[in-house]
């Protein structure tokens, strides 16, 4: 049992570049979330997903999009990185509503963007 | 609008010393009220979490204390260690359709040997 895996774990991009990243669970839950972490900001929701195929916005969505195509998969995209996305991305996910609130979080995507 | 409200930013506490962080929420709908414990490099992950029904709760050397009037809880950390140096998040929550965790800006905790 992996819990929450990502990947890549380190990426570096250029201005103007996209790329994905990939969160993956294997604890069968139906709730997903993408959260980026800034030094002395704490950790800021930027999308998540209730089920597969659905999406929502968080407090920080813009310049970000995401899929959920299978139960186990949120992946999170960034059409055209810009230096204020660098961050630390931190997936989670939970087992859904009306059961515990308990986060389960990956260990997390250094991404710097220059 | 930040929701939850936590101090201090950074601690440095002895070791066998009591550790204290507090936070403090606005919005009265919250009512879960957990402890996340990130250490360096690796995700967050729940230490301990407390419901507004009850004033305190203990886990081992982790305490939640809560106070409803006042809208603030805390987390005491007895005969701290220098295993407990990490960052720790305090966060809120409500029982209502797809509730989000809102998350204080964090506190990082050294534990001097």
């Amino acid at each position: 049992n992996a819990g929450v895996t990502q990947t890549p774990k380190f990426r570096v991009l250029k201005t103007g570049q996209s790329m994905t990243l990939l969160c993956a669970q294997d604890m069968n839950h139906e709730y997903m979330y993408w959260y980026r972490q800034d030094p002395g900001m704490g950790l800021r929701l930027i999308h998540y997903s209730v089920g597969e195929g659905t999406t929502a916005k968080g407090e920080v969505p813009d310049g970000y999009n995401v899929s959920r195509l299978k139960k186990q998969n949120f992946l999170l995209g960034l059409e055209s990185a810009a230096p204020s996305q660098t961050s630390v991305y931190f997936c989670a996910s939970r087992l859904g509503q009306g059961m515990s609130y308990e986060q389960y979080f990956g260990p997390g995507t250094r991404l710097t963007v220059t | 609008q930040q929701q939850v409200k936590q101090s201090p930013q950074s601690l440095i506490v002895q070791k066998g010393g009591i550790s204290i962080i507090n936070c403090a929420y606005e919005n009265t709908a919250f009512d879960y009220f957990p402890w996340y414990q990130q250490f360096p490099g690796k995700g967050p992950a729940l230490l301990i979490a407390i419901r507004p029904d009850v004033s305190e709760k203990k886990e081992g050397r982790f305490t939640i204390s809560f106070n409803k009037s006042a809208k603030q809880f805390s987390l005491h950390i007895m005969d701290s260690q220098p295993g407990d140096s990490a960052t720790y998040f305090c966060a809120a929550t409500m029982n209502s359709g797809y509730s989000t965790l809102t998350f204080g800006k964090g506190t990082m905790l050294l534990v001097s040997p």
